[in-house]
């Protein structure tokens, strides 16, 4: 089965520093998608960003990039120019490959990131 | 923010009630799914419906009973449950057929069972 892990409960970062959190997964899969997604304290989760396994390439969105390294089962999320509307949870999570059916997320505990001035 | 939304936003009920939660979605979607967030542990997927069919069912209590009348509106009916059955219920949707298969979270159901 897969599983994914996020080591740090809580992160916190100065206003305008940039923070990367961790996340690990295991999976016998070639082929899979990555994300994370964020939480804010109003609750509504929404997708940050987004990676395809088979895409070597890293990820990017605005201030938002990954760092998968696909051998070590790695996938951390960077935050550059970090701003108080970045405060939330953070989790990664896993998919497997099968655009045919619906799809079945597995998530990893969060991480609680603090942005302070 | 509106894309996916649940009423009600906040549920108290006794362990003897009978309640339920409501999820639609306004994105054409055609797969739904009910989480359950609980602290400092993972989210549990508990059930998925794709094209109106219950396609999953991670070995929910019966006291949590799903029902998808059409590809926008998922229900999640609630009965006799316990004070650990207190969490924050999700509902997601996502369109089947498409690479990522994105998901989209509607804001919750703060749960709270006395």
């Amino acid at each position: 089965a897969q599983t994914v892990t996020q080591s740090q409960p809580e992160m916190s970062v100065q206003e305008a520093e940039t923070v990367t959190l961790s996340c690990t997964y295991d999976t016998s899969e070639s082929d899979y998608y990555l994300f994370w997604y964020k939480q804010p304290p109003s609750r509504q989760m929404i997708l940050v960003i987004r990676q395809e396994a088979y895409k070597q390439q890293n990820a990017t969105e605005n201030r938002f990039s990954v760092n998968f390294q696909k051998a070590a089962k790695s996938f951390s999320l960077k935050i550059s120019d970090s701003q108080l509307g970045d405060a939330a949870m953070y989790f990664c999570a896993y998919r497997r490959v099968n655009t045919g059916t619906a799809s079945k997320l597995t998530f990893g505990t969060g991480t609680r990131l603090q942005v302070t001035l | 923010e509106t894309g996916v939304t649940q009423t009600p936003r906040h549920l108290v009920m006794g362990m003897t009630n009978k309640k339920s939660l409501k999820c639609e979605q306004h994105l054409g979607h055609n797969a739904m799914y009910w989480y359950k967030q609980s602290a400092k542990k993972p989210l549990e997927l508990m059930f998925v419906y794709s094209l109106e069919e219950r396609v999953e069912n991670n070995s929910v209590p019966s006291r949590f009973s799903p029902e998808c009348p059409n590809s926008s509106h998922l229900f999640l009916h609630l009965h006799t449950l316990q004070p650990e059955d207190s969490a924050l219920y999700l509902c997601a949707s996502s369109q089947v057929g498409i690479s990522y298969n994105e998901q989209f979270f509607g804001p919750g159901t703060r749960l709270t069972v006395l």
